[in-house]
């Protein structure tokens, strides 16, 4: 159960877009679409943003969107905002009831 | 309002155990899968463990099968972790999570999530 790879920063500057991707392997990512994706600020619980690669939860502003190519689970958040700062982590499937969580990315609006 | 709250959390020796305690309200608990995710210090998230409604369906991380049990009290509204053998890697913030948009596994979406509880292993 190796962590899935994600960048360790991204930035952007308020209303641009940052992508953070997730990379893993066809046991985990690349094999279930069954990718979320939670955002957590300094000191607070994560919050969820994603789940199932691409469904928003209620309350999850439409700016924040998933998709998934082969091995590889992306999230992309456009017109960026102050709030949107913060640790993001992707996590995924990876059989037999178990999930494995990436390694974050910390995302600035500069 | 729904309510997460982690407590049994502490200091302890390597080698020592340590039950942590999860209390939900808010929502029908046993309608829901739960989960323990736990957080190192400055650390990324790992997860833990995760055990589906009627405790059919129960799986531990490799780094904590055979020494850490999972269970839940669904008249208590109430999850659990028994630790046992803990050691210095251990150490983190315990988060006690709800599936509430994953309908069980495979699918996860962890929407609900307590505080943490501190875990420190040391000598």
């Amino acid at each position: 159960q190796s962590a899935l790879t994600q960048p360790p920063s991204a930035s952007g500057s308020p209303g641009q877009s940052v992508t953070i991707s997730c990379t893993g392997t066809s046991s985990d990512v690349g094999g279930y679409n069954y990718v979320s994706w939670y955002r957590q600020h300094p000191g607070k619980a994560p919050k969820l943003m994603i789940y199932d690669v691409i469904k928003r939860p209620s309350g999850v502003p439409d700016r924040f969107s998933g998709s998934k190519s082969g091995n590889t689970a992306s999230l992309t958040v456009s017109g960026l905002q102050p709030e949107d700062e913060g640790d993001y982590y992707c996590c995924s499937h990876a059989g037999n009831d178990k999930y494995v969580f990436g390694t974050g990315t910390r995302v600035t609006v500069v | 309002d729904v309510q997460v709250e982690e407590s049994g959390g502490g200091l302890v020796q390597p080698g020592w155990s340590l039950r942590l305690s999860c209390a939900a309200s808010g929502f029908t608990f046993e309608e829901y899968a739960m989960f323990w995710v736990r957080q190192a210090p400055g650390k990324g998230l790992e997860w833990v463990s995760g055990i589906n409604w009627n405790s059919n369906t129960i799986a531990y991380a490799d780094s904590v099968r055979g020494r850490f049990t999972i269970s839940r009290d669904n008249a208590r509204n109430s999850l659990y972790l028994q630790m046992n053998s803990l050691r210095v890697e251990d150490t983190a913030l315990y988060y006690c999570a709800v599936d509430v948009y994953g309908s069980g596994s495979p699918s996860l979406g962890l929407d609900y999530w307590g505080q943490g509880i501190l875990v420190t292993v040391s000598s």
